[in-house]
């Protein structure tokens, strides 16, 4: 079944650690895109892809990094977790064109300690 | 800034009409989208307006005003599948999507 695939479905992470959340499509999306998700705010984009090669900054960049090797991987780095970072994180793709829905994976549930 | 408001929660009656309105704030509009979360689950889509009026999607139904920079949400004969949190987003001039923060539905029998 054509989707989104999102790995781990949640983790648990001591403070200081680095930690790559993988996302991966099968729809051939040139769009990529990573958010977060926090109790009582709306989703907020950390790092984008319009296509493989390039990356662009969210709303909430600090303390993440993305790499976007070919179209159909797209994974975030935490290079050393900080407690703010728990967070619900969510990989979402689209067709290129502004205006196309995002189809979202199931989501990491990340913890930092 | 931009802003994008709907209210936190709202409770209807399972077979009742429910409308979850939305306002926004964005530098240039491109666009309204309405999504739906299940508790623990993904964001799926359910519509996209970009003109003014009423787009109708079986029991779901989505209104634009752009020069109000509003939006609703109408979900019609209402069942206990649709409990769960219903999202808005913008797309500003720069096609980044601004969320708002959710409407939790609560169906009651």
């Amino acid at each position: 079944i054509a989707g989104i695939t999102q790995a781990p479905t949640s983790q648990i992470l001591a403070a200081g650690r680095r930690m790559t959340l993988r996302c991966t499509q099968d729809m051939r999306h040139n769009a990529m895109y990573w958010y977060r998700q926090d109790l009582g705010l709306g989703l907020r984009l950390i790092h984008y892809s319009n296509t493989a090669g390039t990356t662009g900054k969210g709303e909430v960049p600090d303390g993440y990094s993305v790499s976007r090797a070919n179209t159909d991987d797209f994974p975030l780095t935490l290079a050393s977790a900080v407690p703010s970072q728990t967070s619900v994180y969510f990989c979402a793709s689209s067709q290129t064109g502004g205006n196309q829905p995002q189809h979202f994976g199931d989501g990491t549930r990340l913890s930092i300690l | 800034g931009q802003n994008i408001d709907q209210p936190t929660e709202m409770t209807a009656t399972e077979g009742a009409i429910v409308q979850i309105n939305c306002t926004y704030q964005t530098s240039g509009f491109n666009g309204l989208f309405w999504y739906q979360q299940h508790a623990g689950e993904a964001p799926t889509f359910l519509s996209y307006n970009v003109l003014d009026g009423l787009e109708e999607k079986g029991r779901f139904s989505s209104f634009l005003s752009r020069s109000k920079g509003y939006s609703y949400l109408l979900l019609k004969e209402l069942q206990m599948k649709d409990s769960a949190s219903y999202l808005c987003a913008a797309l500003d001039s720069n096609y980044q999507l601004i969320w708002g923060a959710g409407t939790k539905l609560i169906i009651k029998p």
